[in-house]
């Protein structure tokens, strides 16, 4: 399964934008990109996904490199809601989700 | 409409006992997966159920087997309970399509299993 490289922490001020970044550099061209976030004493939540294109929900962008090596998450106006871990997750065939450690997002008031 | 349930919420063994998990999936999903998540750690994938049968595995030992039931519903099982079995086990439910890798997995609450 492809790796995901994603820093452990990041910090962000309320209502700000925030940009998440995650790095695959060994990912294979029908892979695609997952983000999910798992807030406190939850379960993971779906947030997006893409292959090569940016893509936009109404949870969040997701921005990926001509190269397709690294993506990122953009938040756009972070709230106090969106403190979770955030985990960057490559789907290819045959696979299945494997998470790595994610990116702890706190956000501050 | 509900989503993915989990039952019991929270569970306490001592070592060598068995222990069985239960799931509901969202309805309309017919695939169900079973992680662990150890604390401060992102979640591992057990095994995923489609059809009534393991579809996929990942690295857990025999002691972790499961069955999916007709109406999709899953229980997890875990024998001979170690100490390390202590954790989160979280059961997501998806609608299996033709482009698996785009399937949206949703996940329950969990069931926080303490092994004493």
């Amino acid at each position: 399964d492809a790796k995901t490289t994603q820093p452990n922490s990041m910090e962000s001020n309320e209502e700000e934008p925030v940009h998440l970044p995650c790095n695959h550099s060994t990912i294979s061209g029908t892979d695609y990109i997952h983000w999910y976030r798992q807030l406190p004493s939850q379960g993971p939540e779906y947030v997006i996904h893409g292959l090569t294109s940016n893509v936009n929900n109404r949870m969040a962008s997701l921005a990926i490199a001509e190269d397709r090596k690294s993506s990122t998450l953009i938040l756009h106006r972070a709230t106090l809601r969106d403190a979770a871990v955030y985990y960057c997750i490559l789907i290819g065939y045959g696979q299945n989700f494997v998470f790595g450690p994610g990116t702890r997002l706190s956000v501050l008031p | 409409d509900a989503g993915v349930t989990q039952s019991p919420t929270h569970l306490i063994k001592t070592r060598g006992q068995q222990v069985t998990l239960r799931c509901s999936p969202k309805s309309g999903h017919d695939t169900v997966s079973w992680y662990q998540q150890a604390l401060g750690q992102g979640p591992q994938f057990i095994f995923q159920y489609y059809e009534e049968e393991e579809r996929q595995r990942g690295n857990f030992p025999d002691r972790f087997s499961g069955h999916q039931f007709p109406n999709y519903s899953s229980e997890l099982n875990v024998n001979a309970l170690l100490l390390g079995d202590s954790a989160l086990y979280l059961c997501a439910s998806s609608l299996t399509s033709q482009y698996k890798r785009t399937d949206t997995q949703y996940f329950g609450p969990g069931t926080r299993l303490t092994v004493l």
